[in-house]
């Protein structure tokens, strides 16, 4: 339990779909990011979000659409997503955005894009 | 910008053996990261180092962070198989935090 929960853990979605992605921390941190991880790739920062505002964005492509409604939940919007989208895409969170310290991650939600 | 390279992308050792897996930032950094995923997880934090030359010792490892604060290395004493897993490291710099590759390493019993 690293208090960080993604749900689904595991999605299957056609290229005209529209699902999302959830996350949830019960660590009373300030910022949460997401990161899509592909294989033989770095991690990629796709959006940081510190105290529900949105302070990076890493020219990720409009077919993702964050969303923080609050400090402990994040969403990640999809949309006619590409078969090279198919990844595993990592929340995490920490105290606070500038000079994070640890990054506290959730368990992923592994992708496939048919 | 910053950029981070991690070498080497994979490691097998027999069980017993040393590993070491290396850091390289483009840039000097603030301080750097290490974290561990195991396969089939999550990354989960190891350690952070700030100061310039520091070592810090967590049982079988050692992390260094250079003098000029621009490289890093993570050394496994007498791996075991419970050593599995990807290592990444992650600089940090004026709001800028870049993960490494990853070093794979798998051990043999």
């Amino acid at each position: 339990e690293t208090g960080v929960t993604q749900t689904p853990r595991h999605l299957v979605m056609g290229m005209t779909n529209k699902k999302s992605l959830k996350c949830e921390q019960h660590l009373g941190h300030n910022a949460m990011y997401w990161y899509k991880q592909s294989a033989k790739k770095p991690l990629e920062l796709m959006f940081v979000y510190s105290l529900e505002e949105r302070v990076e964005n890493n020219s990720v492509p409009s077919r993702f659409s964050p969303e923080c409604p609050n400090s402990s939940h994040l969403f990640l919007h999809l949309h006619t997503l590409q078969p090279e989208d198919s990844a595993l895409y990592l929340c995490a969170s920490s105290q606070g955005a500038h000079d994070p310290g640890e990054l506290f991650f959730g368990e992923g939600s592994r992708l496939t894009v048919l | 910008g910053q950029q981070v390279m991690q070498i080497p992308q994979y490691q097998h050792v027999q069980e017993g053996e040393d590993f070491t897996t290396y850091c390289n930032s483009s840039t000097t950094l603030s301080n750097i990261q290490w974290y561990k995923q195991r396969p089939g997880g999550h990354p989960v934090f190891l350690i952070q180092l700030v100061k310039s030359g520091e070592v810090k010792k967590q049982k079988r490892l050692t992390f260094q962070f250079g003098e000029a604060k621009k490289n890093s290395s993570l050394h496994i004493t007498a791996t075991q198989t419970t050593d599995v897993g990807t290592y990444f490291c992650a600089g940090y710099n004026n709001n800028d935090m870049r993960f490494g590759a990853g070093t794979r390493l798998t051990v043999k019993p």
